[in-house]
């Protein structure tokens, strides 16, 4: 079974427009991951946050990690047409593997 | 600019007739993965390698098989594909260093179409 869920499943925003998506995980974690992907492509790794670290920031990318609560957030400020793609959370339960949430379909209007 | 190559993008097969979907990486990283994900599902884990170390997931399929002749190169064989084999197939690698991140670089998927 997967060990992320994410929320919402789907997001519609205008462009320019700050986007956030929010994953939960169920056991403890060395790190969690972010990953895009574009319509039929293959994943692209965005950002990693430790799981000693609380928050993270890449260009217009921050992300938030709280292992109290098992749940982390992806914040994309002043979204562009060209950020629409699925975001997946991932984590490591365990071995040298990622277990992905089942992703946020994120849709930026121009 | 190194990267992961999986071949051929697109692979139409009938049902029952064996394909095999192909994966290569400049990286030199240490595992490689397989992945099968349907239509707006999240990528589900079939098997990986770690070097030659082949690690199957339980609930992967008996139909499902792979090889790893060298650390380049990997392969996906379906025995005997059925309607619900269509997916896309995504070929990931790690590099299992010291820092043991788990951050994986994904191949552009090789579309599966079962007729």
């Amino acid at each position: 079974s997967q060990q992320g869920e994410e929320d919402p499943q789907a997001l519609s925003i205008q462009e320019g427009e700050n986007a956030t998506m929010n994953c939960s995980y169920k056991t403890s974690i060395n790190n969690l991951q972010w990953y895009r992907q574009n319509s039929g492509r293959g994943l692209v790794h965005l950002i990693l946050i430790r799981s000693n670290e609380r928050e993270k920031h890449s260009g217009r990318l921050r992300v938030t990690l709280d292992t109290s609560k098992k749940s982390s957030s992806l914040l994309i400020t002043a979204s562009r047409a060209a950020d629409t793609a699925s975001y997946f959370c991932a984590t490591v339960p365990g071995g040298n593997k990622l277990v992905f949430g089942a992703g946020t379909i994120l849709r930026v209007k121009s | 600019d190194a990267m992961v190559i999986q071949n051929p993008r697109y692979q139409v097969t009938q049902f029952g007739k064996p394909v095999t979907l192909s994966c290569s990486q400049t990286l030199n990283h240490n595992v490689m993965y397989w992945y099968q994900q349907k239509s707006s599902q999240a990528p589900k884990l079939l098997f990986h390698y770690y070097d030659k170390d082949f690690n199957n997931e339980a609930d992967t399929p008996d139909n499902f098989q792979s090889r790893r002749p060298n650390t380049s190169f990997c392969f996906l064989d379906i025995r005997s594909p059925g309607l619900g084999d269509a997916a896309m197939y995504l070929c990931a690698t790690s590099n299992l260093g010291g820092s043991r991140t788990y951050e994986q670089y994904f191949g552009p998927g090789t579309r599966l179409t079962v007729t």
